[in-house]
């Protein structure tokens, strides 16, 4: 069974410039959450989809944004890169709508804004 | 918003020995509390998935014990080996039906052979 797909792996980008990344959740997987983390912090919640919806969104600018398809891939957006969005970007995906059960990482796409 | 913490923030071990850490969570609107493991270069990989006071859970030489009422939880690793070297992060759901999960910022583990 493959797991949570995430590309790219690695991408460098000028700040101002915009960037999207893609989740591929591990088959029959609805729900998919992204995170950063960036240099001496935690894990960071971005936004949660289930079946297409956002359901939750964390504490970040409008300039993230997501968005998530039929077959339950996700993608990310990013408008406007600052030097502080430099970071790991980790989706997870979840088979259950409900937190009892456990999330599955991707590797994650590093993301270095210059 | 929640606080997740977890201490020590690294641990250095000898191979062999046990050790534990210590994740503490809001006691209050508790839904469940995950342990992950971080292997440097790969993805976090769940451990367990604890929903009840008094829990205790075990995989091979790791446990994990949860106390909701008080608002913490042990991990547990017994006999290090050098393979358990990563990061160890518990996260907190913010509700029942949504995985915004709130992570501590990790205890690193760092066993010697």
């Amino acid at each position: 069974k493959a797991g949570v797909t995430q590309t790219p792996r690695y991408l460098i980008k000028t700040r101002g410039q915009q960037v999207t990344l893609s989740c591929s959740p591990i088959s029959g997987h609805r729900s998919v959450s992204w995170y950063q983390q960036t240099p001496g912090q935690g894990l960071q919640f971005l936004f949660e989809y289930f079946s297409e919806t956002q359901r939750n969104k964390g504490n970040f600018p409008g300039r993230f944004s997501g968005r998530q398809f039929s077959n339950s891939r996700s993608e990310m957006n990013v408008s406007t890169l600052e030097l502080g969005d430099s970071a790991l970007y980790l989706c997870a995906s979840s088979l259950e709508n409900g937190v009892n059960t456990e999330a599955f990482f991707g590797q994650g796409t590093r993301l270095t804004v210059v | 918003i929640l606080n997740v913490e977890q201490s020590p923030q690294s641990l250095h071990v000898q191979e062999g020995d046990s050790t534990n850490f210590t994740c503490s969570f809001p006691s209050s609107n508790f839904y469940a509390l995950h342990w992950y493991r971080w292997e440097t270069a790969k993805s976090p990989e769940a451990l367990f998935v604890m929903t009840l006071n008094g829990d205790e859970k075990k995989k091979g030489r790791i446990s994990a014990t949860l106390n909701t009422k008080e608002g913490y939880s042990y991990l547990y690793i017994k006999g290090s080996q050098p393979e358990d070297s990563a990061t160890y992060l518990c996260a907190f759901p913010s509700g029942a039906g949504s995985y915004q999960l709130t992570f501590g910022k990790g205890t690193k583990l760092s066993v010697i052979p």
